[in-house]
């Protein structure tokens, strides 16, 4: 069974640009989190999706955002990025609405770097 | 004071030792617990998964959580190499995926041989 995939796994941008990260969930899987991982901050919630719909959103700034297609696949984009904006963007799923046997799975993430 | 407090370590210990790894929080609304492996470029990876207070077992950990004292522990019987990793516990007031997860921000683990 194939686990959460996130494409690329490296991005190199610059400051100002945009980016769309993407993560194909678990197969069956309908709720698709994202989350940003950095030294200082750890692990923070960026938002979730669960067939197609936003249900949560993490402190962060309008810049981010994400979407959730009929087939479960999510993409997030970063607009105008920020040098602060360095960080692991780390993709989690799970099959429900809520968690049956336990939490999340995670991918492996995608790291992205803003020079 | 954040939410979730995690001593970041490194935690270096010898093999076949018992580790213990603890998070204290401050939301008393949490009730879902867990601990979560990461290894170098990979993933936070579920190992326990608990609800409200008790005592969870599986295998090698357990996974204890006192919710009168905010305080969570994880604990590794006979400590393999492979254990070495970062342990991030995370919580959340309800049981799904919406509300999102706390972390703490992980206690890095060496085991030595």
């Amino acid at each position: 069974k194939a686990g959460v995939t996130q494409t690329p796994r490296y991005l190199i941008k610059t400051r100002g640009q945009q980016v769309t990260l993407s993560c194909s969930p678990i197969s069956g899987h309908r709720s698709v989190s994202w989350y940003q991982q950095t030294p200082g901050q750890g692990l923070q919630f960026l938002f979730e999706y669960f067939s197609e719909t936003q249900r949560n959103k993490g402190n962060f700034p309008g810049r981010f955002s994400g979407r959730q297609f009929s087939n479960s696949r999510s993409e997030m984009n970063v607009s105008t990025l920020e040098l602060g904006d360095s960080a692991l963007y780390l993709c989690a799923s799970s099959q429900g609405r809520q968690w049956d046997a336990g939490g999340y799975t995670f991918g492996s993430g995608t790291r992205l770097t803003v020079v | 004071q954040k939410e979730v407090e995690q001593d970041p370590g490194p935690l270096s210990v010898p093999e076949g030792a018992i580790v213990s790894l603890n998070c204290t929080y401050s939301n008393s609304a949490f009730q879902y617990f867990m601990w979560y492996r990461q290894y170098s470029r990979k993933g936070p990876e579920l190992l326990m998964y608990t609800y409200s207070s008790g005592n969870k077992e599986d295998g090698r950990f357990t996974a204890q959580v006192d919710k009168s004292s905010k305080y969570i522990s994880l604990f590794i019987r006979d400590s393999q190499p492979s254990d070495s990793a970062t342990y991030l516990c995370a919580m959340s007031a309800s049981g799904g995926g919406a509300d999102g997860l706390t972390f703490g921000k992980g206690t890095h683990l060496i085991i030595q041989p």
